[in-house]
């Protein structure tokens, strides 16, 4: 079974540029996760999708985040404009269900200069 | 605000030597999970605990869970080098939202 898919997998970019990351989940998972984690931290989670629709994105910096989850399957993360305070590691995570194990992908490494 | 504690945060450890790493949580869970990360990769599901009293095993590590006390902890007996990495417990309760809360997890490093 294929696992959680996230590209690009590394990314550097300048403060005030844009970046986008992309998830694919695993097959048939109904619910989408986007996590931060910030070197020596635990992951934070950003916005919680059922489906195509947004349960929980209160820990979204809203002024500069964005997400969206197409058809309820793959989903994008977008910055814009970066900060420095952004660098770091967003993991893509689905799950058949609320409740059910929650699976992460390899992340996306993203470092602002 | 949920808040999870874990501790201690960084443990270095001798191969062989048994030790237990502590995860303690403000509120009443639903569920609560130990996940293992190695550097540079992903986050790996090693147990979900569900009820107080549950004790779960997989080969050298042990998690237990007692709701009542809030605090679950992985054992470790007899470590080897290949558990180096970090762990980490999270806990999601329908109190604050079907939230999975992270502690900030404890870097193990077995030395040989």
């Amino acid at each position: 079974e294929a696992g959680v898919a996230q590209s690009p997998r590394y990314k550097i970019i300048e403060k005030r540029q844009s970046v986008a990351f992309w998830c694919n989940p695993i097959s048939g998972h109904a619910t989408l996760y986007w996590y931060q984690q910030i070197l020596g931290q635990g992951p934070k989670l950003l916005i919680q999708f059922q489906n195509n629709g947004v349960v929980d994105d209160s820990q979204l910096p809203k002024d500069r985040f964005s997400a969206e989850r197409l058809k309820g399957v793959d989903s994008t993360l977008k910055i814009q404009p970066a900060k420095l305070e952004d660098s770091a590691v967003y993991l893509c995570a689905s799950s058949l269900a609320w409740g059910w194990t929650i699976y992460f992908g390899e992340g996306s490494w993203l470092t602002v200069v | 605000e949920l808040k999870v504690e874990q501790n201690p945060l960084f443990l270095s450890m001798q191969e062989g030597k048994n030790y237990t790493i502590y995860c303690n949580y403000s509120t009443t869970s639903d569920r609560l999970y130990w996940y293992r990360q190695d550097p540079g990769k992903s986050l790996e599901s090693l147990f979900v605990l569900l009820s107080n009293g549950a004790v779960k095993q997989e080969g050298r590590l042990m998690a237990s869970l007692d709701t009542k006390a809030r605090l679950s902890t992985l054992h470790i007996t007899a470590a080897v080098h290949d558990l180096s990495a970090t762990y980490f417990c999270a806990v999601d309760t329908t109190e604050y939202g079907n939230k999975l809360v992270f502690g900030a997890g404890t870097i193990l490093r077995v030395k040989s």
